[in-house]
């Protein structure tokens, strides 16, 4: 059974940081990754996907990146803005469902 | 594309009432997800179909719970009886899978948040 861990549960940075979320599942066996951000009282938006053929995605200030044979992805998010604060998940996909990680809370302090 | 549209927004009910949650999925789309969201158990898949057949619905708590896709633009959760444990955000998605890939990128709704009292 797929089990997807993230960590930190929490991250409090000071505006301008670098820094790096954390994935791991423990089915090597998967399709895609997905990383999605969730805003207090909001549905999940999109952020980047990853193939299982891929090592990484960008957009904009956002950096996904895959490793499949140690079951990790990392999200890295540069110059971090008040905005990002919000809750980032990462759920990857086996066939035709995915299952979720429990996500990490950002705060990013002005 | 509109998006995942999900109705209603909020749900205030007292236990034992019926509740029916609805979705209409993104035009095209022929995966539709059922998600529950609570701060204890994070996101869970309750259900899945595919061209309208349900395909998965190992996730489901119970037989209080049932879902269906009558056509490709909508399906509902219904829950009968509710109980205060029912309480939680139900999320509905779609994807669409093109080609050898087994799963499509998935697209979220902005969720029913339930309250059973």
């Amino acid at each position: 059974k797929q089990e997807v861990t993230q960590i930190p549960a929490a991250l409090s940075v000071p505006e301008g940081e670098n820094l790096v979320l954390n994935c791991s599942f423990t089915d090597s066996a998967i399709y895609n990754l997905q990383w999605f951000r969730q805003d207090p009282g909001k549905g999940l938006t999109s952020l980047l996907l990853i193939q299982s053929s891929q090592r990484e995605q960008t957009s904009g200030r956002l950096n996904a990146s895959l490793d499949k044979s140690s079951g990790r992805s990392t999200l890295y998010i540069a110059a971090s803005q008040p905005g990002d604060s919000a809750t980032y998940l990462c759920a990857v996909a086996g066939t035709y469902k995915y299952i979720f990680g429990t996500g990490t809370r950002l705060k990013v302090l002005a | 594309d509109a998006g995942v549209i999900q109705s209603p927004r909020h749900e205030v009910t007292e236990m034992g009432q019926e509740v029916t949650l609805r979705c209409k999925p993104i035009s095209g789309h022929d995966y539709l997800f059922w998600y529950r969201q609570t701060m204890m158990r994070g996101l869970e898949l309750l259900i899945y179909f595919n061209n309208n057949v349900p395909i998965d619905d190992s996730g489901m708590p119970e037989d209080r719970f049932s879902a269906k896709m009558p056509n490709a633009s909508f399906s509902t959760l219904k829950i009968q009886p509710s109980e205060p444990r029912d309480s939680a955000v139900y999320f509905c998605a779609s994807s669409f899978v093109e080609g050898l890939d087994r799963t499509g990128e998935l697209f979220f709704g902005e969720g029913s948040r339930l309250t059973v009292l």
